[in-house]
């Protein structure tokens, strides 16, 4: 069973045009990130949060937003999309923040495309 | 800042081969290294964990390294098979701050 899950997996949207992209997860993990990977390029963090407290990492562009409505679902807000945004964003999960364990779970990615 | 490097960035190898995969960084104080597999167009599948107190983590055929003195893991992959083409990167998880910094990772093609 599908535990992130991603919606939807292919987004195609009009320059300047916000997207919004969604997660759920079935875990009831308290960390949700979110990454951006271009081709042939190391997925980067944009942002996570820890049950509700958000973390923007310093190099995410203010174009980009977040929203966590409750434990399951994380959203990934794209204001005004530019043609370098054009990437796959993956959403992952971990336990926690500090647990030696802990393994993230990805989900299968939104591919987006930028017209 | 923590960097990660893979190299190579590519491997073709003929099926049935022992091969190994790299990995570097350059902040030897990590949390924990964990391997990815990710196949095109696809997300991430985790494939081993290594905690920092571990020198080494097994998995099948899959067999994960850490070196934290010197900054290296590796992945040993044994007797390939086609269906382990794919692209295979690492994640290094620093501190406490619940985030992991990736390497751009090893593209493997293994030839039937």
């Amino acid at each position: 069973d599908a535990m992130v899950i991603q919606n939807p997996r292919y987004q195609v949207t009009q320059f300047g045009k916000p997207v919004t992209l969604s997660c759920s997860q079935t875990l009831n993990h308290n960390v949700m990130y979110w990454y951006q990977q271009k081709s042939s390029q190391a997925p980067k963090l944009l942002f996570h949060y820890y049950d509700k407290d958000f973390n923007n990492e310093a190099d995410t562009p203010d174009n980009f937003q977040s929203r966590r409505p409750n434990t399951s679902f994380c959203f990934l807000d794209i204001r005004s999309p530019g043609l370098g945004d054009a990437a796959m964003y993956l959403c992952a999960t971990s336990m926690g923040l500090a647990v030696i364990t802990d393994t993230q779970y990805f989900g299968p990615g939104t591919r987006l495309t930028v017209l | 800042k923590q960097e990660v490097t893979q190299i190579p960035a590519a491997l073709s190898v003929p099926e049935g081969e022992n091969l190994v995969l790299n990995c570097s960084f350059t902040d030897s104080a990590i949390y924990n290294l964990q391997w990815f597999r990710q196949d095109p167009g696809k997300g991430l599948t985790s494939l081993l964990l290594i905690q920092s107190s571990q020198r080494e983590q097994t998995s099948g055929r899959l067999n994960a390294s850490l070196d934290k003195s010197s900054g290296r893991s590796t992945l040993y992959i044994a007797a390939s098979q086609p269906g382990d083409s794919a692209t295979y990167l690492c994640a290094v998880r620093v501190t406490n701050a619940g985030k992991s910094t990736f390497g751009d990772g090893t593209t493997l093609t293994v030839k039937p």
